[in-house]
């Protein structure tokens, strides 16, 4: 059971915008930094969004993160098939002392 | 380029053990926490254990506590997972990658993000 909390699923067309939040509590989202990653079938993991809203090299800036208080906000705008994945969120929980994901997003691309 | 290439998967019986390793490459591999990152089929992420550069410090998610241990050699360049005791429940692809932290303004660390995963090795837990 996560003590981080996404939306099982989100579509939308090509070239629109989804918004996929995290919810979380202060002693995980409130006080640590978030980060996001996306999953493509068959794949491991890739890092899409560090501290709260950097981009490693590579990442186009389609991809955005945000953080207010004990939620995070990742966007994906002009949506691509490409982008059809699983999206998990990620930070450190101060009380279990363990890092913890989110339950997952899976974006269709309609 | 950066690589992580884990091995040692494998089918295992109930209480059975398996000794995880990853290889890394493209990187100074003793200036970076290290970390285990577990996928059961069809469920989503789970930390599993995290170790520091030196290997001083290592954290584990509650459920692996006294039946997992993680490991680094730096002069390997290889982490391990020795994973004992098994059940069922613990069958999972188990990736490893490199790991980006932070102190705190009291000194702590907190690992945070994790830039680089390997491939994946498969556990499979089955009588």
């Amino acid at each position: 059971q996560s003590v981080l909390t996404q939306p099982p699923s989100v579509s939308a067309a090509p070239g629109q915008k989804v918004t996929i939040s995290c919810s979380g509590s202060s002693s995980n989202i409130g006080n640590n930094y978030v980060s996001w990653y996306q999953q493509l079938p068959g794949t491991a993991p890739k890092l899409l969004i560090y501290e709260n809203n950097q981009r490693p090299s590579g990442i186009p800036d389609r991809f955005s993160g945000s953080k207010s208080g004990t939620s995070a906000t990742l966007d994906i705008t002009g949506l691509q098939t490409g982008d059809e994945a699983d999206y998990y969120c990620g930070t450190w929980d101060s009380t279990l002392n363990e890092y913890v994901f989110g339950t997952g997003t899976k974006v269709t691309v309609l | 380029e950066v690589q992580l290439v884990e091995s040692g998967g494998g089918l295992v019986q109930p209480g059975g053990s398996l000794r995880l390793s990853c290889t890394v490459s493209g990187f100074t591999f003793s200036s970076y926490w290290m970390t285990w990152v577990r996928q059961a089929p069809g469920k989503g992420l789970e930390w599993v254990a995290s170790i520091k550069r030196d290997g001083g410090e290592k954290y584990y998610v509650d459920f692996v506590k006294g039946r997992f241990t993680i490991s680094r050699d730096n002069a390997k360049n290889s982490l391990y997972l020795q994973v004992n005791s098994l059940r069922a429940e613990d069958t999972a692809v188990y990736y490893c990658s490199k790991s980006l932290g932070y102190f705190d303004s009291s000194g702590s660390y907190y690992v945070a993000s994790f830039d680089y995963w390997g491939q994946g090795t498969l556990v499979t837990v089955s009588s």
